[in-house]
């Protein structure tokens, strides 16, 4: 079945403690995105990646981090968290060719 | 940049009447894609509509339609015959014909439905 499976689903954390939230697609798609998704604002791409090595900026990328060392999984980092950085997450994959975007389940980042 | 804008933040209908969802969008590309995407409270995104810009019809699946005018940048949501299973966060989105799959997405219609 094709997934794109993101772990922890749930997570509350505290201000300035790391943390990393996986994301892993089994279809072989070249692009993987992450974005974040907050009341009124709908969702926005924090970061995204166009094979293995290659990153790049969305529009939030302030505060996050990425890396692209095999082409299935796409971690999102955040190295020292902030309250502002609570919301829900969600990764997707693609081919760079196809016309549709697979999403993750969503994970939910509480920061206080 | 492109912009994607739903100016109706809530909307509710009477089960199994008809309800449309506005969406607006800006851009100077000419070849791009349109989707609707449903987000119910399981938060899970549900590609619910596909149009592409280079095609004049409207797409439909099911008991779902959009009114697509391209020079207008309008691309709106038609559901016949609402059910209670439409009720779910519904949310417009762009992406260019090429380069990265990046989607813009609108701020989100809230859909109720009343039985």
């Amino acid at each position: 079945e094709a997934q794109v499976t993101q772990n922890p689903r749930y997570l509350i954390t505290v201000t300035g403690k790391k943390l990393t939230v996986t994301c892993s697609q089994n279809m072989n798609h070249e692009y993987m995105s992450w974005y974040r998704q907050d009341p009124g604002l709908g969702l926005r791409q924090i970061y995204y990646s166009m094979n293995v090595e290659v990153t790049d900026k969305g529009d939030v990328p302030e505060g996050y981090k990425v890396s692209r060392k095999e082409k299935r999984n796409f971690p999102l980092i955040l190295e020292s968290p902030s309250p502002n950085q609570t919301s829900l997450y969600f990764c997707a994959s693609a081919r760079l060719s196809g016309n549709t975007i697979y999403f993750g389940e969503g994970s939910w980042l509480t920061v206080v | 940049a492109q912009t994607v804008t739903q100016s109706q933040p809530e909307m509710s209908v009477q089960e199994a009447e008809t309800v449309t969802l506005s969406c607006t969008y800006d851009t100077s590309e000419s070849d791009y894609y349109l989707f609707w995407y449903k987000q119910p409270p399981s938060r899970q995104m549900i590609l619910v509509i596909r149009q592409e810009a280079y095609k004049q019809q409207n797409a439909t699946e099911n008991r779902f339609s959009v009114n697509f005018q391209k020079a207008a940048k309008s691309f709106s949501l038609k559901i016949s015959d609402s059910q209670l299973g439409d009720a779910a966060m519904y949310f417009c989105a762009y992406r260019g014909f090429e380069g990265a799959q990046k989607l813009v997405f609108g701020q989100g219609t809230r859909l109720t439905i009343n039985p």
